[in-house]
């Protein structure tokens, strides 16, 4: 299985809703990532977990929350969203041993907040 | 700072033509590089990477340090290698990659 999981795929929230984006990933990857992508905008790294531990936030706003459960799972805890965060949400998983460095990533969810 | 530069938004070519989509990076110390694809509707997914030198899709990609660049070639384009094309940079210890803007290919018949 070289497949990450994005659900759900689409999601339309107020900005008074809480709601959580899920990634799974069957790999034995310890390195998971979330990345938002703008329209016609390349992805940027929002968060890095290794080891199921929180090791990079780019500064992202704390309505946005990671959660990593377990080695195989990353959440995403979105509450009070703006409407300029609308974006397509990218989670990908690496190695974080030995030679292979490729990220894979999932389908993303494609978040609208009105 | 670390930084990846692809000059081109959009490439436009006929069926056929050679391609050369166009990565600049800015590192201090060795660069590990990659080209990722993103056709329409599917996901993200490697293309190349610098250290395994190899061909794919008929694609190509040699690292040039003296000129930092990573230019992404192949001699006969085909419809099918319209897509959006990324240069990518590893940075740091955990595998963090670092994004060029971005460039659409679009091959016509």
């Amino acid at each position: 299985d070289t497949e990450v999981t994005q659900t759900p795929k689409h999601l339309v929230m107020g900005m008074t809703n809480k709601k959580s984006l899920k990634c799974e990933q069957h790999m034995g990857h310890r390195a998971m990532y979330w990345y938002k992508q703008k329209a016609k905008k390349p992805p940027e790294l929002m968060f890095v977990y290794s080891y199921e531990k929180l090791s990079i936030n780019e500064s992202v706003p704390s309505r946005f929350s990671p959660e990593c459960p377990n080695s195989s799972l990353l959440n995403l805890h979105l509450h009070a969203l703006q409407p300029e965060d609308s974006a397509l949400y990218l989670c990908a998983s690496s190695p974080l041993t030995g030679m292979n460095t490729e990220a894979f990533f999932g389908q993303g969810t494609r978040l609208t907040v009105v | 700072a670390q930084r990846v530069t692809q000059p081109e938004k959009l490439l436009s070519v006929f069926k056929g033509a050679p391609v050369e989509l166009k990565c600049n990076y800015s590192y201090s110390g060795s660069p590990e590089l990659f080209w990722y694809v993103q056709y329409s509707r599917q996901r993200l997914q490697l293309l190349l990477r610098h250290i395994s030198r190899e061909s794919i899709k008929g694609f190509t990609a040699d690292l040039n340090k003296g000129e930092t660049s990573f230019h992404l070639k192949k001699p006969f384009a085909q419809e099918e290698d319209s897509a959006m094309y990324y240069c990518a940079l590893l940075s740091g210890g955990y595998n963090k990659l670092i994004f060029g803007a971005g460039t659409r290919l679009a091959v016509h018949p």
